[in-house]
């Protein structure tokens, strides 16, 4: 079974440093997709970046980075000048290549404060 | 702009009562998701569809029930609501064929049963 693994319940940052946020990921598919959510207090989930499994270069997306590596499972995001607005839960996630209807399967979130 | 809608952001429900939870897509996505979130254990599968009419059972789908009539809509059912379903509830949608569709969320609905 796919399993999602965010080892950090929860991490403190000073404002404008980079800080990298933990995931690893079991499957034995070769096809797979892998996502992170922020989730601010609000309550609504935000995409913010994907990987997919034969991609060979790491995701980025403006001050958010995916540092993939394969062979150790592991997909971490960073996210580089932190600001205030970037305290939220942050979810990584998973999907199974084929068809697309594979539902995603979350890791159990990092809460990130970020401190001015 | 994409656009997942919930019918309620807040909800108060007594045991035993039977609740209607409903999500709306404008994107006409063909998948569509149901899931719960708890503290401590992230989000998990209740319900989706990848077709009208049609539903497949998630991680956790006991003591609720799905209905898909229409493609834009998935609503979510507790036939009788039980204090251990008070939970965020979230739906989700997302285009059907590709590894890199992106499932986008509603608001989630915050359900209280006394």
């Amino acid at each position: 079974a796919q399993k999602i693994t965010q080892t950090q319940p929860g991490m403190f940052v000073q404002e404008k440093e980079a800080v990298t946020l933990d995931c690893t990921y079991d499957t034995s598919d070769q096809s797979y997709g892998l996502f992170w959510y922020k989730q601010p207090s609000s309550g609504e989930m935000i995409f913010l970046i994907y990987q997919g499994s034969y991609d060979e270069q790491n995701a980025t997306e403006g001050r958010y980075s995916l540092n993939f590596q394969k062979a150790r499972k592991s997909a971490n995001l960073v996210i580089s000048a932190s600001q205030l607005g970037d305290s939220a839960m942050y979810f990584c996630a998973m999907t199974l290549g084929g068809t697309g209807n594979t539902p995603l399967v979350f890791g159990k979130g990092t809460r990130l404060s970020v401190i001015a | 702009d994409v656009k997942v809608t919930q019918s309620s952001r807040y909800l108060v429900k007594r045991t035993g009562e039977k609740v209607f939870l409903e999500c709306v897509q404008d994107m006409d996505h063909e998948n569509m998701f149901w899931y719960r979130q708890d503290p401590g254990l992230g989000l998990r599968l209740i319900y989706f569809s990848y077709d009208v009419k049609m539903k497949e059972k998630g991680d956790i789908p006991e003591g609720y029930s799905v209905s898909r009539e229409k493609k834009e809509r998935f609503s979510l059912i507790l036939e009788s609501a039980s204090t251990n379903q008070t939970s965020m509830y979230l739906c989700a949608s997302s285009s059907q064929g590709q590894l890199t569709d992106t499932q986008y969320f509603g608001p989630g609905t915050r359900l209280t049963v006394l």
